[in-house]
């Protein structure tokens, strides 16, 4: 069974720092990874996904994640964070031929001035 | 393009009464999918719609769920003799195609409350 794994559940941080958040994925086949973030009383929006190719892959507003198939991660990461950067932010994952996003726990990302 | 809409936003309702909610994809998506998230995890997903056509139920959707999308249009969630686990947020997502570079857009959610 497919399953994703954010390893901190809470991460916070001061303004203008570096910052990585942390997922593991378990899958014997294929997959496809997403990093999405949920800003408070919204929907989830997509930052960035790997399908194939580069493992770095660069997203919206700042945020890369490097895809290591070796270590079956997928961590996000912000050079310099800013107060408005503060959201959950939420791994997420799916087989080839699937419908269905399998997503983590969620890490909750807050930026101090 | 306005987005995926859910209504209602909040939803609180008694144990044992039946409650439904609504999503309104993007228009001239032909996928619909619903998710559950509860406090502290990441959403789950419950169904997925290809036109009018349900493909896929999770095992999180008992009898007591049931989820529509006549027209293959706007869908609807309903559950019936609620109860406290039923206390979640509510997600609605649609995407134009199957295939990994087809992006789910997210709605807001519903938010209910099972008292």
């Amino acid at each position: 069974a497919q399953s994703v794994t954010q390893l901190d559940s809470q991460v916070p941080v001061f303004e203008e720092a570096p910052v990585e958040l942390r997922c593991n994925y378990s899958s014997s086949v294929s997959v496809y990874l997403f990093w999405y973030v949920q800003y408070p009383n919204q929907g989830l929006q997509l930052l960035l996904k790997y399908l194939s190719g580069s493992t770095l892959v660069k997203g919206i507003n700042g945020f890369e994640a490097e895809f290591n198939k070796s270590q079956t991660s997928f961590h996000l990461r912000k050079p310099s964070v800013h107060i408005s950067d503060t959201a959950e932010y939420f791994c997420a994952a799916k087989h080839q031929g699937a419908q269905k996003l399998v997503f983590g726990q969620g890490t909750r990302l807050t930026i101090n001035p | 393009d306005t987005g995926v809409s859910q209504n209602p936003r909040h939803k609180i309702t008694k144990r044992g009464q039946n409650v439904t909610f609504r999503c309104d994809p993007i228009s001239e998506h032909n996928r619909l999918y619903w998710y559950r998230q509860t406090l502290g995890q990441g959403p789950e997903f419950l169904t997925y719609f290809q036109n009018e056509a349900q493909l896929e139920k999770s095992r999180l959707l008992s009898d007591r769920f049931s989820a529509e999308r006549p027209k293959g249009s706007f869908s609807t969630l309903e559950i019936q003799r609620t109860e406290q686990g039923d206390s979640a947020m509510y997600l609605c997502a649609s995407s134009h195609g199957t295939g990994p570079r087809y992006e789910q857009y997210f709605g807001p959610g519903t938010r209910l409350t099972v008292t």
